[in-house]
């Protein structure tokens, strides 16, 4: 069981609201990732970290910022959520001493109304 | 265009049968396939990995291969518990990029009824 933890794990806000989905590794693990996921398709990297002070943007385009001023924490912020935002967040994190591969949390489900 | 492709989308099975998911890619270059199985509401949890040089590698009662000629998966899992659904997702890493870039399936929701 990988030690990475996200929270909240449920999210239901209203649209305009800024939000902070935190994500949480005790691996040491020096690499974090950010993905969306929407219900029956695949996973879309949105933002990624090779180390602290350095964040990056994933393939799939998103409003979200991230930051990574310690090693072990990757918060993902919306500063206004909209509907379209509604989808599953999960996070993840790997290391040369994994090979890179990748653990993930639980994930958040959020939903904007 | 680098894809993972699974089938088939959906499958019911009964308790203790055994069935196989399949998974063709196009990513090139190649560095390594994964089967990753995702519960309802949670992270994806690896089952097994595979490098181009392997065939097959088992973990308990799923057992993926691989042929990296013609570029397909399939994971066949063996004698199904009701815990066993859930979806399951092929990922693809290339080598060409320091971050080892994945690629994923939108996977196959395997179903369990007793």
């Amino acid at each position: 069981e990988a030690d990475i933890y996200q929270t909240p794990r449920y999210l239901v806000i209203g649209t305009g609201k800024k939000i902070t989905l935190e994500c949480s590794q005790t691996m040491g693990h020096d690499k974090m990732y950010w993905y969306q996921q929407d219900p029956g398709m695949e996973l879309h990297l949105i933002h990624y970290s090779y180390g602290v002070n350095s964040t990056e943007k994933g393939d799939l385009s998103s409003e979200s910022t991230v930051s990574r001023i310690r090693t072990e924490h990757f918060p993902l912020t919306l500063e206004s959520a909209r509907p379209s935002h509604t989808s599953q967040y999960l996070c993840a994190s790997s290391d040369r001493s994994t090979s890179y591969e990748q653990y993930f949390g639980p994930g958040t489900r959020l939903t904007v109304t | 265009k680098n894809q993972v492709e699974q089938s088939p989308q959906s499958l019911i099975i009964l308790e203790g049968k055994n069935c196989t998911l399949q998974c063709n890619y196009t990513v090139s270059p190649f560095s390594n396939l994964r089967w990753y199985k995702q519960d309802t509401g949670r992270g994806p949890v690896s089952l097994t990995i595979m490098t181009f040089s392997e065939n097959t590698k088992s973990n308990r009662r799923y057992t993926a291969t691989l042929d990296a000629d013609t570029k397909q998966s399939s994971l066949h899992i063996t004698a199904s518990q009701l815990s066993d659904s859930a979806s399951y997702i092929c990922v693809v890493s290339d080598r060409g990029s320091t971050l080892g870039r994945l690629y994923f399936g939108r996977g196959t929701q395997l179903t369990v009824w007793p």
